[in-house]
């Protein structure tokens, strides 16, 4: 079994929808991270999380420690978010990174 | 504010040989990592870089090797590449670590023939 669990590996969205992807985990973690890569590669940081919820703008990303669970959200989905999202899990206090698969979302208008 | 580079984009090499990849951090940036990207096996640390010491180490056999020079750009090196090494490398910079923030250059896409 992966450290880092994602689900749905892929998912197809219409513009204007809820999407919620999530992310299980099953090692200790100082931190975890949302990630965004769009084809070609880069990759941008959304979010880091050790507890709780954030928002940045129609992004949400929850973190239930006890549960070793998170979630990130995506309201009103538009086709730009369009994207591989990959869950990191920091160990410690340095870039020692395990990563989940990634789910492929494809937002149609 | 420039990001983090990374040279070159793409490069192709040969069964056998060596490789040399290229980071430049944020400017202030201390922190340099380095990632494997494969379609078979995802994202994998490969190790970071502080303050030109290696601080951490993903499981990569020794052929996989970097340095950090005082100006905080860091290098990678495979020797004895494999077919299995062609992947993207992706390496992110950050202040002090992770915690702190931290921003990806846009990788380098390394095939081997």
């Amino acid at each position: 079994k992966n450290e880092v669990e994602q689900s749905p590996q892929n998912l197809t969205a219409q513009e204007g929808e809820f999407i919620t992807i999530n992310c299980s985990y099953s090692v200790g973690i100082s931190a975890l991270h949302w990630l965004q890569q769009h084809p070609g590669g880069g990759i941008v940081s959304l979010f880091m999380l050790s507890s709780g919820k954030k928002k940045h703008g129609r992004l949400i990303a929850t973190i239930n420690i006890q549960e070793k669970h998170s979630s990130l959200h995506i309201t009103a989905s538009h086709p730009r978010d369009s994207a591989v999202y990959i869950c990191a899990c920091q160990i410690g206090d340095n870039n020692d990174m395990r990563f989940g698969a990634g789910t492929r979302l494809t937002v149609k208008p | 504010k420039a990001g983090v580079t990374q040279t070159p984009r793409y490069l192709i090499k040969t069964r056998g040989q060596q490789v040399t990849l290229s980071c430049s951090p944020i400017s202030g940036h201390r922190s340099v990592s380095w990632y494997q990207q494969t379609p078979g096996q995802g994202l994998q640390f490969l190790f970071e870089y502080f303050s030109e010491t290696q601080r951490n180490k993903g499981n990569f056999p020794g052929r996989f090797s970097g340095r950090q020079f005082s100006n905080s750009r860091s290098e990678m090196n495979v020797s004895t590449l494999e077919l299995g090494d062609s992947a993207l490398y992706l390496c992110a910079s950050s202040p002090q670590g992770a915690l702190y923030g931290y921003t990806f250059g846009s990788g380098t896409r390394l095939t081997v023939v």
